[in-house]
């Protein structure tokens, strides 16, 4: 299995424009999640999906930000305009759904707002 | 509501020595707990989790954790450290009431460094 695929790793951009962020899940698995790092909030959720559907997006930051899961194996975060304190590490995770199930993350996108 | 605190922002131990990441909860409900482990520029892995059953897990690389109801605890634990140890480990929980979703809630992060 590839696990969870995302891209690209690195996005460097400046300040005002989009940017889009991309993630496949493992097949079979129906929960997506994304989250964001950086070193003083440490590891935030962003937003989650059960079966394409947001269940829970109280983490998103603001309306710039912005996600779909238009099918099963594939999301998009966009994040429209960009400003430098977006600067941060985004991760994909997915799992099988059920609670007690693992999550397993992607490699993580770096973006960089100038 | 459910927390999830890591005392310690850093871990500090000789190669060879046992080690031991501390992790405390809390939640309305059961927990289920899980340890995960990033090495730098990657991905979070997972190493192991409680759902139910016997207080003492196993997991990957020789780590295990011992889930402490009445303390609220669940620290990982290695009875060896290797240098290859050295990492950021998260604990994570989840409440198990019924209705409390996917949702996990992170740690902090304890760094850990193993030294020769």
């Amino acid at each position: 299995d590839a696990g969870v695929i995302q891209s690209p790793r690195h996005e460097v951009t400046e300040m005002g424009q989009e940017v889009t962020l991309r993630c496949k899940p493992i097949s079979g698995h129906n929960s997506l999640f994304w989250y964001r790092q950086t070193m003083m909030r440490g590891l935030e959720l962003l937003i989650y999906f059960n079966n394409n559907v947001p269940i829970d997006d109280s983490g998103m930051p603001e309306d710039r930000f912005s996600a779909k899961m238009p099918n099963a194996s594939f999301s998009t975060l966009k994040i429209q305009p960009s400003e430098p304190r977006d600067s941060a590490v985004y991760f994909c995770a997915s799992s099988i759904g059920q609670w007690k199930e693992t999550q397993y993350f992607g490699p993580g996108t770096r973006l960089l707002v100038l | 509501a459910q927390s999830v605190a890591q005392p310690e922002d850093q871990v500090n131990v000789a190669e060879g020595n046992p080690l031991t990441v501390k992790c405390t909860y809390s939640v309305s409900g059961n927990p289920y707990l899980f340890w995960y482990v990033q090495y730098p520029n990657r991905g979070l892995q997972f190493l192991l989790k409680y759902i139910t059953g016997d207080n003492l897990v196993k997991g990957s690389y020789g780590f295990e954790a011992e889930f402490n109801k009445s303390q609220t605890s669940f620290h990982l634990k290695k009875p060896s450290a290797l240098v290859s140890d050295s990492a950021l480990y998260f604990c994570a929980v989840r409440d198990g009431i019924t209705g409390g979703g996917n949702k996990l809630t992170f740690g902090t992060g304890t760094q850990l460094k193993v030294e020769l």
